[in-house]
C-alpha cells in the first residue's frame, strides 16, 4: 500500500504567515494528490485537486505544488478562516490513503 | 445543488450488522463513481470503499474487506454500504462523497459497542 506522510502535524501560525504542509509519497503517484479542508464539525473540502489544480470557490491564496515524491498546499498569506485540520490523500491506486493531518492553529 | 445524505447509523453490538444508505441529488448519479469514508473521533480521514458508476469497480479497504459491501442503485439514486461484523474499531462518522471527492455527505455516525 502507498503509505503518505503529512508533516508537521500541528502548526502554530500567525495572521498574515506563508504556510506550507508536506505530504511525501512512499511510492510514485504521479499527480494523483487531493488536499482537504476539515474544519470541527464539518465535513472535508477539497482545496487541491491533481497536486496543483485549485477547487472550484477555493480562494486564489491557496496553492499546491510537487517536488518529485513530496507534495505541499502552501497558504500564501494566513486568514483566521484558514484554521483548520488539513489532509492529503493519493488517489493512484487502492487503497486509497489520506496523510495523519495538519492541525493549523493561531499562535 | 448537489446534495449527498447519508442515513441508517446508530448504536450497534459488536459482531452485528448494519446498513448505511446515501441519498444523490443535484446531479447525474448514474454518471459518477462514489465512495465511503469514515473518520473515528477525534481521528483523520480513512477511505472505506469505491464504486465505480455501472458498478463494474468495486475496491475495499483491507480494514473492512471481507465485512463490508459497496453497492449502489442508480434508479434510486442511492449509494450503501452494508457492514457485516462490526468491530469496536469500525466506531466512526462515516462520509460519503462522489467521485473526484469534491461534495461529500454531512455523515453518519456508527457506534460500536455493548
Amino acid at each position: 500500500d502507498i503509505q503518505m506522510t503529512q508533516s508537521p502535524s500541528s502548526l502554530p501560525a500567525s495572521l498574515g504567515d506563508r504556510v506550507t504542509i508536506t505530504c511525501r509519497a512512499s511510492q510514485d503517484i504521479g499527480n494523483y494528490l487531493r488536499w482537504f479542508q476539515q474544519k470541527p464539525g464539518k465535513s472535508p473540502r477539497l482545496m487541491i485537486y491533481g497536486a496543483t489544480n485549485l477547487a472550484a470557490g477555493v480562494p486564489s491564496r491557496f496553492s499546491g505544488s510537487r517536488s518529485g515524491s513530496d507534495y505541499s498546499l502552501t497558504i500564501s498569506s494566513l486568514e483566521s478562516e484558514d484554521m483548520a485540520d488539513y489532509y492529503c490523500l493519493q488517489s493512484k491506486e487502492s487503497p486509497f490513503t489520506f496523510g495523519s493531518g495538519t492541525k493549523l492553529e493561531i499562535k | 445543488e448537489v446534495q449527498l445524505v447519508e442515513s441508517g447509523g446508530g448504536l450497534v453490538q459488536p459482531g452485528r450488522s448494519l446498513k448505511l444508505s446515501c441519498l444523490a441529488s443535484g446531479f447525474t448519479f448514474s454518471n459518477y463513481g462514489m465512495n465511503w469514508i469514515r473518520q473515528a473521533p477525534g481521528k483523520g480521514l480513512e477511505w472505506v470503499a469505491s464504486i465505480s458508476s455501472s458498478s463494474s469497480y468495486i475496491y475495499y479497504a483491507d480494514t473492512v474487506k471481507g465485512r463490508f459491501t459497496i453497492s449502489r442503485d442508480n434508479a434510486k439514486n442511492t449509494l450503501y454500504l452494508q457492514m457485516t461484523s462490526l468491530r469496536s474499531e469500525d466506531t466512526a462518522l462515516y462520509y460519503c462523497a462522489r467521485t473526484g471527492l469534491d461534495y461529500w455527505g454531512q455523515g453518519v455516525m456508527v457506534t460500536v459497542s455493548s
